[in-house]
């Protein structure tokens, strides 16, 4: 149990519709990370928050936003969704120190868009 | 642009021998590298890092030996057990001001099946 939790497990949803993710870190962590695994595709980084402000962008969709709460728990929004946002994704929390990023993962939200 | 590649999709080793896992990458603003274990269903689990100032790292049956000039680095699993069937993925990271501190970039995974 790497002490990530994310909500829900399965999500199965139409075309057109908005779905949020949850996510809550590990105890002390302050960076939220969110990726996504489609078929046959490595982790793919979506969007970094720490300490409640976002800090990295990667290839996210302008559908797709997040948000840090200041409990620090997160959420991942996708709307309009299609067919190819069906994917795992995963969210991770890190310290975030200097001397070393070990990022540790929850077990994912399975999204299938029908 | 895939900065981070495993080249091996899948891997096949029988028990008690050694399994080597290879991962290459492009950027030289990679200070930091993990390697990540994935069963099915499951999120990634860490499993062992090095530094940009090291060549070797060891924990228990892991060792990740990274080559800077080449640009590679590699795990080792020595002894193979069937428990390590998984998926490891290569990540690598920066952490220098001005680079991408934080994010992690991954490969696309190796199937590993250790068989008895």
């Amino acid at each position: 149990d790497s002490g990530v939790t994310q909500t829900p497990k399965h999500l199965i949803t139409a075309t057109g519709q908005r779905v949020t993710l949850r996510c809550s870190p590990r105890s002390g962590d302050l960076s939220v990370y969110w990726y996504q695994q489609s078929l046959d595709q490595g982790l793919q980084f979506l969007i970094q928050y720490y300490n409640g402000e976002e800090r990295a962008k990667g290839n996210i969709l302008e559908r797709f936003s997040a948000q840090q709460f200041p409990d620090l728990h997160s959420e991942l929004n996708l709307s309009s969704l299609e067919l190819g946002d069906s994917a795992l994704y995963f969210c991770a929390s890190s310290v975030l120190r200097d001397t070393d990023n070990e990022q540790f993962f929850g077990p994912g939200t399975r999204l299938t868009v029908l | 642009d895939q900065q981070v590649k495993q080249n091996s999709p899948s891997l096949s080793v029988q028990e008690g021998r050694i399994s080597i896992l290879n991962c290459d990458y492009t950027n030289s603003m990679f200070d930091y590298f993990l390697w990540y274990k994935k069963y099915p269903a499951e999120g990634p689990t860490f499993l062992i890092s090095i530094s940009s100032i090291k060549d070797k790292n060891e924990d228990g049956r892991f060792t990740v030996f990274l080559n800077k000039s080449a640009k590679h680095l590699s795990l080792h699993i020595v002894p193979s057990q069937p428990g390590d069937s998984a998926v490891y993925f290569c990540a690598a990271s920066g952490r220098k001001r001005g680079s991408t501190l934080g994010r992690l970039y991954f490969g696309r995974g190796t199937q590993l099946t250790v068989w008895p």
